[in-house]
């Protein structure tokens, strides 16, 4: 069965100093992952996927098909990285997505 | 930030009541999705539609109905039989399902009195 999880409800960090996000994942065959971010008041959007192996406002993320893992980073987080994140996973053939449970990030002045 | 557009932000209703949630979108999208957002859990995938006058169960589909008579418009319905209603519900679209980029809508919280 497909599943994400995220062990860290809240993670809190000090603007300037890095941050990581994990995720987790467990699934039989090669996935797609993605990281989704929702700011306060906005709607839920795509933040970067695994794929394009881009980096989007300073966070990158890199699949780790032998730990399962997909660990959204940045070094240096700023105040406006507050948000909550949500890692999310599409199995093949462009099956339907599964959330994990989502992180808050709070970065503090 | 128009798109996908969801109605009303908050309802209320009384316990054995239906109610229906609102979700439209002018992006020409084929596929529509509802989730469910509960804290702690992330988000819970409904039903969804991958075209016109067809949609699938997803994950937690008991106690929910939907219909999609038109390509911009995927009502979700949550009948009496759901026993856990309040929550935060979801609408999102993508150009198919096979497309990786969901578009989210605002959402709409519901509260069962």
């Amino acid at each position: 069965a497909q599943r994400v999880t995220q062990p860290e409800k809240l993670l809190s960090v000090f603007k300037g100093a890095p941050v990581e996000l994990k995720c987790n994942y467990s699934y039989s065959g090669s996935p797609e992952l993605f990281w989704y971010v929702q700011y306060s008041r906005q709607r839920l959007q795509l933040l970067l996927r695994h794929i394009s192996r881009e980096s989007i406002k300073g966070f990158t993320a890199d699949l780790n098909k032998g730990e399962t893992s997909f660990h959204l980073k940045k070094p240096f987080a700023q105040e406006e990285d507050s948000a909550m994140y949500y890692c999310a996973l599409r199995g093949n053939y462009g099956q339907n997505f599964v959330f994990g449970p989502g992180t808050r990030l709070s970065v503090l002045p | 930030d128009g798109g996908i557009t969801q109605s009303p932000k908050y309802l209320f209703r009384k316990e054995g009541q239906n109610v229906t949630l609102s979700c439209e979108q002018n992006l020409n999208h084929d596929a529509m999705y509802w989730y469910r957002q509960d804290p702690g859990q992330g988000l819970r995938l409904i039903y969804y539609s991958q075209i016109v006058n067809d949609f699938q169960k997803g994950d937690i589909a008991e106690g929910y109905s939907v219909s999609r008579e038109k390509k911009e418009s995927f009502p979700l319905t949550v009948t009496s039989a759901q026993k856990n209603p309040t929550a935060f519900y979801l609408c999102a679209s993508s150009i198919n399902t096979a497309t990786d980029t969901q578009y989210f809508g605002p959402g709409t919280r519901l509260t069962v009195l």
